[in-house]
């Protein structure tokens, strides 16, 4: 199946600062990637639908100011969290999907820990 | 927007009997209902999907069936091993939009 890689697998970070995790579909193009967040022991969360070269559209209740998706390339898109707290602790997905309306691959996540 | 609501939310059975996780979803323009089975902070895996045009998917020990009219669809599992101990998800999509979890089944394989 297709390949989505998600870097960093962990990162640790002070509270007030700004972390970046990159999600890229290694072998296709992707027109369009999803942000998912998970906190321990829960469901999957949809954050963002992240649409190459337009704005990201979030969900009711994400802040799109404090999470800064860019698309830029059909295999890259990037989640910022800006100013992260330690509510913001949680396992950060990216998927992505090689062909309209077909399979979800995921990145492997990212863990985030904000002190 | 979908709703997808999953259940038991946990599940424990003996080692060779059968597992069945049931999901009911809002949205009747949904037609792919994947299946995953997501591991201790690890990605979800896709284990089977189907699409609203056929009934029923089996895969080996793996069985999906889809009831369109109820909105139902449920995952069978027959002959568990410990291996299938894991976390599995069913979901919901309509055409090629955003992909909604349901809120997941913890499944114990006693030996």
């Amino acid at each position: 199946g297709a390949v989505v890689s998600q870097h960093p697998s962990r990162v640790i970070c002070k509270s007030g600062t700004s972390v970046k995790i990159e999600c890229r579909s290694l072998d296709f193009q992707a027109t369009t990637m999803f942000w998912y967040r998970q906190f321990p022991k829960q469901s999957l969360m949809l954050m963002a639908t992240s649409n190459e070269g337009s704005k990201a559209t979030y969900e009711q209740g994400v802040e799109k100011d404090k999470f800064l998706i860019n698309h830029a390339s059909l295999t890259l898109s990037t989640l910022t969290v800006t100013s992260a707290h330690p509510e913001d602790s949680s396992f950060y997905i990216c998927s992505a999907t090689d062909r309209v309306a077909g399979e979800l691959f995921f990145g492997e996540g990212s863990r985030l820990t904000v002190l | 927007g979908e709703n997808v609501e999953q259940h038991p939310s946990t599940l424990s059975v003996q080692e060779g009997d059968s597992a069945v996780i049931k999901c009911t979803y809002s949205d009747s323009a949904s037609n792919y209902f994947p299946w995953y089975k997501q591991e201790l902070g690890k990605r979800p895996q896709l284990i089977i999907d189907i699409r609203s045009n056929v009934g029923e998917k089996k895969d080996q020990r793996i069985a999906v069936t889809l009831n369109k009219t109820a909105k139902h669809f449920s995952l069978h599992i027959t002959e568990t091993q410990p291996e299938d101990s894991a976390v599995y998800f069913c979901a919901a999509r309509e055409g090629a939009s955003k992909i909604i979890f349901g809120s997941g089944t913890r499944l114990s394989i006693r030996p």
